[in-house]
């Protein structure tokens, strides 16, 4: 089935400083991946909607300044938290799909857990 | 414009006895819906999806639900609950713009 690699699992890094998160479909083009916020026993919120060679969409209340996302290619997408504080500590969650077909689920990476110290 | 609703925050059955997740759903068209789960700290695993091909999908881990277009639901069963199966599940839509919608998520917890 659909693999999606998430990676780093886990960083932890100091207040101001940039982290990076990869977004890997390892056996299908996905010519859409979207990123995810998950904070504490809450839902996924949605953050942005990431299309191969064209700019994401963000959702409203995002800053897309502080929230980079690359979607290079068509198997990898990067979402870059600059300077990041400490409220910028959650779990991003990224997932891809087969665009196209409008009932193909969503294949979702393990998650990073971010922690800003 | 989609919307889910779960209706239980927290669910909590006994082992062995049967699962029931509630989810509504709010669509201008015929929605495509999905079943997560979602363990501590891990992604997120599809459990089941309606695709219109039949109203009644089943799913891994002995998951099934009902896609009920005259009370907009898409509520998630199990005959059986197993201690394996605590965890958080999100009945989610899907938009055609693939904008995905998640629900607030349901914690079901299994007494032994």
């Amino acid at each position: 089935g659909a693999v999606v690699s998430q990676h780093p699992s886990w960083v932890i890094c100091k207040s101001g400083t940039s982290v990076k998160i990869e977004c890997r479909s390892l056996d299908f083009q996905a010519t859409t991946m979207f990123w995810y916020r998950q904070f504490p026993k809450q839902s996924l919120m949605l953050m942005a909607t990431s299309n191969e060679g064209s700019k994401a969409t963000y959702e409203q209340g995002v800053e897309k300044d502080k929230f980079l996302i690359n979607h290079a290619s068509l198997t990898l997408s990067t979402l870059t938290v600059t300077s990041a504080h400490p409220e910028d500590s959650s779990f991003y969650i990224c997932s891809a799909t087969l665009t196209g077909t409008d009932n193909s689920p969503l294949h979702f990476g393990n998650g990073t857990r971010l922690t800003v110290t | 414009a989609q919307s889910v609703t779960q209706l239980d925050s927290h669910v909590s059955v006994s082992e062995g006895t049967p699962v029931l997740l509630r989810c509504n759903y709010s669509s201008s068209y015929s929605p495509s819906l999905f079943w997560y789960v979602q363990h501590p700290n891990k992604g997120l695993q599809l459990l089941l999806k309606y695709t219109s091909a039949a109203t009644l999908v089943k799913g891994i881990n002995g998951f099934e639900a009902e896609f009920k277009k005259s009370e907009t639901s898409f509520h998630l069963t199990k005959p059986s609950a197993h201690m394996s199966d605590a965890a958080e599940y999100f009945c989610v839509v899907r938009g055609l713009d693939d904008k995905i919608i998640f629900g607030k998520g349901t914690r079901l917890h299994i007494l032994p």
